[in-house]
């Protein structure tokens, strides 16, 4: 069974770090696109960042490019952002999803989401 | 960029009635990227529509999804009181990156 579990949601400064973390079990994580999408309260969903199953490529939205980086470690199948200069429209609920196949972007959609990680940027 | 609009922002039916959501690109998409998705309060998105018109796995066969080019529809056949919740397309756009519309609230009327 697939499953997704976040964690590292917490109260940051502005101009701080967060480090999220998306534990992966039933799939290995080097063998799928994966990614980061977040919800501001009350809002629509937003996409932030990608990374390819098939060789590790990275993809970023034009709102995090340069502040956020997403990586993975195969050997604890876990999925990162680590998430630098906050700032308080980063605060939102943060989504680890699982793409269909390896490649970014995936013609199969997200098939599977983890409950998510509440990150709040205020001082 | 693309821009991926969602009509109408609230929809409100009954159960049992016929409920048709749209999604309009800002330009031509690849309707093999296109994706519709579920969310209820408190709970992550559910995928429900891949490649325009392909059902995810264990969705009912009462949501179905179709159009091409720069019109999208989500349709659910009779709704169920399950249904009601919040509906969002997503497509690829260019850089490479994922795109959302702004999403459709059904509500029970």
């Amino acid at each position: 069974e697939v499953q997704l579990l976040e964690s590292g949601g917490a109260l940051g400064q502005p101009g701080g770090s967060l480090r999220l973390s998306c534990a992966a079990s039933g799939f290995t994580i080097s063998s799928y696109a994966m990614s980061w999408v977040r919800q501001a309260p009350g809002k629509g969903l937003e996409w932030v960042a990608a990374i390819s199953g098939s060789d590790g490529s990275t993809y970023y939205a034009d709102s995090v490019k340069g502040r956020f980086t997403i990586s993975r470690d195969n050997s604890k199948n876990t999925l990162y952002l680590q998430m630098n200069s906050l700032r308080a429209e980063d605060t939102a609920v943060y989504y680890c999803a699982k793409d269909g196949g390896s490649y970014f972007p995936g013609l199969l959609g997200l098939g599977y989401w983890g409950q998510g990680t509440l990150v709040t940027v205020s001082s | 960029e693309i821009v991926l609009t969602q009509s109408p922002g609230t929809l409100s039916l009954s159960p049992g009635e016929r409920a048709t959501l749209s999604c309009r690109a800002s330009e031509s998409v690849s309707s093999s990227y296109l994706a519709w998705y579920q969310q209820k309060p408190g709970q992550a998105p559910r995928l429900l529509i891949y490649g325009a018109s392909s059902r995810a796995t264990g969705i009912p066969d009462r949501f179905s999804g179709s159009g091409s080019g720069t019109d999208f529809t989500l349709t659910i056949s009779r709704l169920d009181p399950e249904d009601f919740a919040v509906y969002y397309c997503q497509q690829y756009g260019y850089s490479p990156q994922y795109i959302f519309g702004q999403g459709t609230k059904l509500e029970i009327k």
